[in-house]
């Protein structure tokens, strides 16, 4: 299994423009989500997914977009990007909504000028 | 008001030594889980340790172990016999059940094992 994977590892963007960050996961879970983690923040939930279709927000989705037409997958747009988008993002899933175990993946580094 | 506190932003430990990382917590759901990752410099997220809000046990994993006193809403995380490798941030996490599982996560704790 690779676990969850992230792409890209590194991105700039120029303010404005917009972007695709994807998730997948091979382990069948349910759950997926998206966080941003910056300095002294620890780590922000952007927006979560309990499963196929159904998507919710979570503490910081301004600016950010998700869908989940499979399991597999769970991709977050930038519409327009921003400086203060300026973070790293991790994209995590478990199993089913109590899943104990969070797993992350390798997480994209981004940075908008 | 914060979900998640943690109040030390950074901890030296000599190596071999044991160290405690403080986390509160804050939330009126009765079902709950609370959790604890490392971040190394690499930048992954590992998973240590979870405990659920009606364990009767504290968790342990290995040299991990999650003192938990529901009563104060503390998680705090035990590390026994420090190894250099244990130099990393911590972050303390609440899922709550039964408002959409969202994950909160604490600000972290920055450790250092001194050899």
């Amino acid at each position: 299994n690779a676990g969850v994977t992230q792409t890209p590892k590194f991105q700039v963007l120029k303010t404005g423009q917009s972007m695709t960050l994807q998730c997948a996961q091979d382990m069948n879970h349910e759950y997926m989500s998206w966080y941003r983690q910056d300095p002294g923040m620890g780590l922000r939930l952007i927006h979560y997914s309990v499963g196929a279709g159904i998507t919710d927000q979570g503490e910081v989705p301004n600016g950010y977009n998700v869908s989940r037409s499979t399991t597999e997958d769970f991709p977050l747009r930038l519409l327009s990007a921003a400086p203060s988008q300026t973070s790293v993002y991790f994209c995590a899933s478990s199993y089913g909504p109590t899943g104990l175990e969070q797993f992350f993946g390798p997480g994209t580094r981004l940075t908008v000028l | 008001a914060q979900k998640i506190t943690q109040t030390q932003p950074g901890m030296f430990v000599q190596e071999k030594e044991a160290v405690t990382l403080d986390c509160t917590y804050d939330t009126s759901d009765p079902s709950y889980g609370l959790f604890w990752y490392k971040q190394p410099s690499s930048g992954e997220m590992i998973f240590l340790i979870y405990q659920g809000s009606y364990d009767q046990q504290n968790a342990t994993e290995g040299r991990y172990s999650l003192n938990f006193q529901k009563a104060r809403k503390s998680a705090n995380l035990v590390i026994s016999a420090s190894q250099l490798g244990d130099s990393a941030m911590y972050f303390c996490a609440m899922r709550e059940i039964s408002t959409g599982n969202q994950f909160y996560f604490g600000t972290g704790t920055s450790l250092t094992v001194i050899p």
